[in-house]
């Protein structure tokens, strides 16, 4: 079974600071999906940014980066120029091409310091 | 507006007293899944299905039950509920296959729910 694992259960940044938050995942499947989630204090699930596993070149979305090292099974999420609004618990979570299912890691709670 | 829509959002309830939580997608999703979230394990998996009259268990399914009798419903059911089972429960939906796109998945709200 696949497993998702976030080793930082918090983590803190200064306003305007660049953070990093890790994830690695366990698979044995050669092409899946990779995804970060923000959960902020509304509950609601938020997509930040996803990965297709087959391409190279990582993933971008405005502030949001990941750097994706497919060998390690490492999936890291950098979020640049932080903003008091990127506090929330984040997620990473893995879900295989042939399915929907999706395993969450086991969350990163983000706070962002003025 | 594509949405993903869970009843209540709230509940506090007495161990035992059967209860339902509705989920119902306006997307035409084939997949729907229960998911409960708690402190330090994230979200895990309760039940899924794949279309109507499909479903299966996930990670946790114990102490719950689903239908899929419509394409856009997929109530949770708890029959006997237990304090174990307090938790953030979340209901997504998106369609089974094509490409990454077409597999994001929608979240709903989120249910509260409290068993003492």
């Amino acid at each position: 079974a696949q497993t998702v694992t976030q080793s930082q259960p918090e983590m803190s940044v200064q306003e305007a600071e660049t953070v990093t938050l890790s994830c690695t995942y366990d698979t044995s499947e050669s092409d899946y999906y990779l995804f970060w989630y923000k959960q902020p204090p509304s509950r609601q699930m938020i997509l930040v940014i996803r990965q297709e596993a087959y391409k190279q070149q990582n993933a971008t979305e405005n502030r949001f980066s990941v750097n994706f090292q497919k060998a390690a099974k490492s999936f890291s999420l950098k979020i640049s120029d932080s903003q008091l609004g990127d506090a929330a618990m984040y997620f990473c979570a893995y879900e295989e091409t042939s399915g929907s299912r999706l395993t969450f890691g086991e969350g990163t709670q983000l706070t962002v310091n003025p | 507006e594509a949405q993903v829509t869970q009843n209540p959002r709230y509940l506090i309830t007495v161990t035992g007293k059967k209860l339902t939580v509705t989920c119902s997608q306006n997307m035409n999703h084939e997949y729907m899944s229960w998911y409960r979230q708690d402190p330090g394990l994230g979200l895990r998996q309760i039940y899924y299905s794949m279309n109507v009259e499909v479903t299966d268990k996930g990670d946790v399914p114990e102490g719950y039950k689903v239908s899929r009798k419509e394409k856009r419903n997929f109530p949770l059911i708890l029959e006997s509920p237990s304090p174990n089972q307090t938790s953030l429960y979340f209901c997504a939906s998106s369609f089974v296959s094509g490409s990454m796109s077409n597999t994001e998945a929608f979240f709903g709200q989120g249910t509260r729910l409290t068993v003492v």
